[in-house]
Formats: structure tokens, sequence, C-alpha cells
């Protein structure tokens, strides 16, 4: 079974400084998706970035990048000069290519940005 | 990215009453949408992975009598709360999937939160 784990509750930053959410999957599987989804108060799951599995090269979505570890299993999310509109849940979330489509969740990081 | 809508987005109910949630894809078809129910500051949890023109498959742990899931068409999927009791009190999101190049992307809608009395 996969299983994705994200390791910090909480977290809390400054406006302007960059940020890193840390995340971990476990799966014996070799051909995946991987997400950072964001949910503000509004509750609305937003779609922050997504890595392939086979691409080596670290997916990058304006401020929001990723460092993908495939061999050590790990899928961080840098936030870089922070808003005060990036507060909110980030969820790491893991997919099977071609499988059941189901996907795995993290616990999820609050995180908060202070002016 | 796909389009997704939920309605209504809150309900409040009275005990033993039966609630029905919409989800609409708007902007292509989905012959698969996902049901997930959200506590608060808690993850999200699957219910339940809707096919279009097929029966539902319900995650274990979540009864398919009490949650009631129908994919009438490649546009609209719902999801009826049967004699609804208070700790069926949730948020509720549904997503739909979109494949974006060869990547299976989900999509959510902006969740319904349901409070039974």
């Amino acid at each position: 079974a996969q299983t994705v784990t994200q390791s910090q509750p909480e977290m809390s930053v400054q406006e302007a400084e960059t940020v890193t959410l840390s995340c971990t999957y476990d799966t014996s599987e070799n051909n995946y998706y991987l997400f950072w989804y964001k949910q503000p108060p509004s509750r609305q799951m937003i779609l922050v970035i997504r890595q392939e599995a086979y691409k080596q090269q670290n997916a990058t979505e304006n401020r929001f990048s990723v460092n993908f570890q495939k061999a050590a299993k790990s899928f961080s999310l840098k936030i870089s000069d922070s808003q005060l509109g990036d507060t909110a849940m980030y969820f790491c979330a893991f997919i099977v290519a071609q499988g059941a489509q189901k996907l795995v969740f993290g616990q999820g990081t609050r995180l908060t940005i202070n002016p | 990215g796909a389009v997704v809508s939920q309605h209504p987005s809150w309900v409040i109910c009275k005990s033993g009453t039966s609630v029905k949630i919409e989800c609409r894809s708007l902007d292509f078809q989905a012959t698969t949408m996902f049901w997930y129910r959200q506590f608060p500051k808690q993850s999200l949890m699957l219910m339940a992975t809707s096919n279009e023109g097929s029966k539902a498959t319900y995650e274990q742990g979540v009864e398919k009598d009490k949650f009631l899931i129908n994919h009438a068409s490649l546009t609209l999927s719902t999801l009826t709360v049967t004699s609804a009791h208070p700790e069926d009190s949730s948020f509720y999101i549904c997503s739909v999937m979109s494949r974006t190049g060869i990547t299976d992307t989900q999509y959510f809608g902006p969740g319904t939160r349901l409070t039974v009395l």
C-alpha cells in the first residue's frame, strides 16, 4: 500500500521569506505522479504543482518548485517570496500511473505567512 | 485544468432526512468522479469512486446504502446521504480526473458543508 507522510503539522514564516514543506512517500511502484495541493480558508482544493516520477527534472510553477528525490522517496515543496495569500493547508499527494486512479494524501501542513 | 462545481455549498438538515449533493464537471466529460469527506483540520478521506453508467466503488468502511452515488451522465455525479445523523456532519468534496498530456490529475469542487441537527 502507498503512504504519504508530511512531518510538519504547522509552519509559519514572514512574508517574502522562502519556506520548504516536506513530504515523503512509500511505494513499490515505479511509475507514478506526485502533487502538491493547497487548501486556503475557503476550503477549495487547488493544484499547486505536479511531478511525473519518470522525469528527473524538478517541476517549477512560478514561485513554487519541488525537490524530487526518487531514490529517497522525497518530494518537498519550496515557496519563494512567500505572500499572504499563500496561507493555507498544503497537502502532498500520490497516484499510481494507470492504476486505480486513487489519490493518496498526506496529513497536511498548515502554513501561515505573517505580515 | 478542469472546472468542477458543487451544489449546494452548504446545507443544514434535520436528523433522519436525506440530502443530495451534486457534482458537475463544467468543461469536459468525466467518466470517473471521486467523493471525499473531510473532517476539521484533517486530510481528505476517499469515500467512493463514481463511474459513469455503472455502480460506484466504495472504500472499505463506507456504507454504500447510506451514501448513495449516482453518476447519471458524463458531467454529473450525485451523492445522497440517506437518513442523515449528526455524525454525518462533515465537509464533502468531489473531484474529477482529467488527463493532461499523460498525467492524470484530479481537480476538485469547492465542497459542500453538511450540518445535521
